[in-house]
């Protein structure tokens, strides 16, 4: 599985534009890439999931090199309530899939 | 409304006891996943099942036990063997056990042991 490395923490403002970045040197060829948002005391909820390029939908976008070594969330005009925990996974498209989390990136948007 | 449900919130035991936490799920989801959670940890799979009456221990199974008797429904059983069982437990599911297939989360379940 390919393994991914994430920043730990990250501050940022209200309104500003955030931008995670996850490296996933080693992706395989079928691998995608998955992203879940975690706020304290409650489970991850699934963001954004892409294979290449730019994926867009209402909560974020997602931009993916054409290499594919590495991805980023990027989370338009933050507000306080986006604070939380951001995992990056990236699996196989086809056989079994184990999700594995990492400690993901803790982001905290000040006032 | 479709979910997926744990109970309870929060969970008190005595060390050297037995507990069973609870997991169901009304999305007619073929797998479901228990998760373990420490604190400014990630999530740490303990053990998944893909389909009724079957299922694969995770990273971490050791000192934890579950059952997949019905679809629905996904039981784990922390037992005195797990030798730190204070902990956030997350379980999940998803339509397969795929990685395109979002994965849905309970609420989780708060089990402090003493």
């Amino acid at each position: 599985l390919a393994k991914t490395t994430q920043p730990i923490s990250m501050d940022s403002y209200e309104g500003q534009e955030v931008n995670i970045t996850c490296s996933h040197n080693n992706i395989a060829t079928n691998d995608y890439i998955t992203w879940y948002q975690q706020f304290p005391s409650q489970g991850p909820r699934f963001i954004i999931q892409g294979y290449k390029t730019k994926v867009t939908n209402e909560v974020a976008s997602l931009f993916i090199p054409a290499d594919r070594k590495s991805s980023t969330l990027s989370l338009p005009r933050v507000s306080l309530s986006d604070t939380a925990v951001y995992y990056c996974l990236v699996g196989l498209s086809g056989g079994s899939y184990i999700p594995t989390f990492g400690r993901g990136t803790s982001l905290i948007v000040h006032p | 409304d479709g979910g997926i449900t744990q109970s309870p919130k929060y969970l008190f035991r005595k060390e050297g006891q037995n507990v069973t936490l609870s997991c169901e799920q009304n999305l007619n989801h073929d797998a479901m996943y228990w998760y373990r959670q420490d604190p400014g940890q990630g999530l740490r799979l303990i053990y998944y099942s893909q389909i009724v009456n079957d299922f694969q221990k995770g990273d971490i199974a050791e000192g934890y036990s579950v059952s997949r008797e019905k679809k629905e429904s996904f039981p784990l059983t922390v037992t005195s063997a797990q030798k730190n069982p204070t902990a956030f437990y997350l379980c999940a599911s998803s339509g397969r056990a795929v990685v395109f297939d979002e994965q849905y989360f309970g609420p989780g379940t708060r089990l402090t042991v003493t």
